[in-house]
């Protein structure tokens, strides 16, 4: 039961130009979402979040966008950089509920920058 | 502040061994999660420790899991009679508790284990 969805394997972006990453997720319950940066042989990173009460967070390069009605978020990054070619791995969680405290992944997303 | 650490960084192991992983949390961080990342999947919530309480364990842990936290710092996680099916990065993370409404987790760098 994937609450927590990243349909693009993977996306490939100029050095310079946007990258876009989508998340959706299926749970109402639901309201804290987090970007995570994942290199090889290293932990995921974080990256940026966003409360459900806004419908945007930006942090430098990286903002995210919250559109609750559609249960849909993503992650911008202008302009990208060939350190940014990583696995993005979208989470989610819960401030009530039973399972509260534990993230909700999706499958994650590579994303490459080339020159 | 050092980041969480986790030990040993990779394990290879043969069916039917136990293992066990150490992690050490942020110091001031108070919670303590354990998850499991296998090839291809975003990471797997395992278990949860508020100080030294576990609060929640997913029905992935099965009996041969245990984890424990005893003095509410570092945490070991003990996988029994391993089977190749446990091959999997394991990862553990720490948050402080200033409300769940801000549920930032930070990882370490996780523990690779391959069964044989």
């Amino acid at each position: 039961d994937q609450q927590v969805k990243q349909n693009s394997p993977s996306l490939s972006v100029q050095e310079g130009r946007i990258s876009i990453l989508n998340c959706d997720y299926t749970n109402s319950m639901f309201d804290y979402f987090l970007w995570y940066k994942k290199y090889p042989a290293e932990g995921p990173t974080f990256l940026i979040s966003i409360s459900s009460i806004k419908d945007k967070n930006e942090d430098g390069r990286f903002t995210v966008f919250l559109n609750k009605s559609a249960k849909h978020l993503s992650l911008h990054i202008v302009p990208s950089q060939p350190g940014d070619s990583a696995v993005y791995f979208c989470a989610a969680s819960a401030a009530r509920g039973s399972t509260l405290g534990r993230l909700y992944f999706g499958r994650g997303t590579q994303l490459t920058v080339w020159p | 502040d050092t980041g969480v650490s986790q030990d040993p960084r990779h394990k290879i192991t043969k069916r039917g061994q136990n293992v066990t992983f150490r992690c050490d949390p942020i110091s001031e961080h108070n919670r303590l999660y354990w998850y499991r990342q296998t090839l291809g999947q975003g990471p797997e919530f395992l278990t949860y420790f508020q100080n030294e309480a576990q609060l929640e364990k997913s029905r992935l842990l099965s009996d041969r899991f245990s984890a424990e936290r005893p003095k509410g710092s570092f945490s070991t996680l003990e996988i029994q009679r391993t089977e190749q099916g446990d091959s999997a990065m394991y990862l553990c993370a720490s948050s402080l508790r200033d409300t769940l409404a801000k549920n930032i987790q930070y990882f370490g760098a996780g523990t690779r284990l391959s069964v044989l």
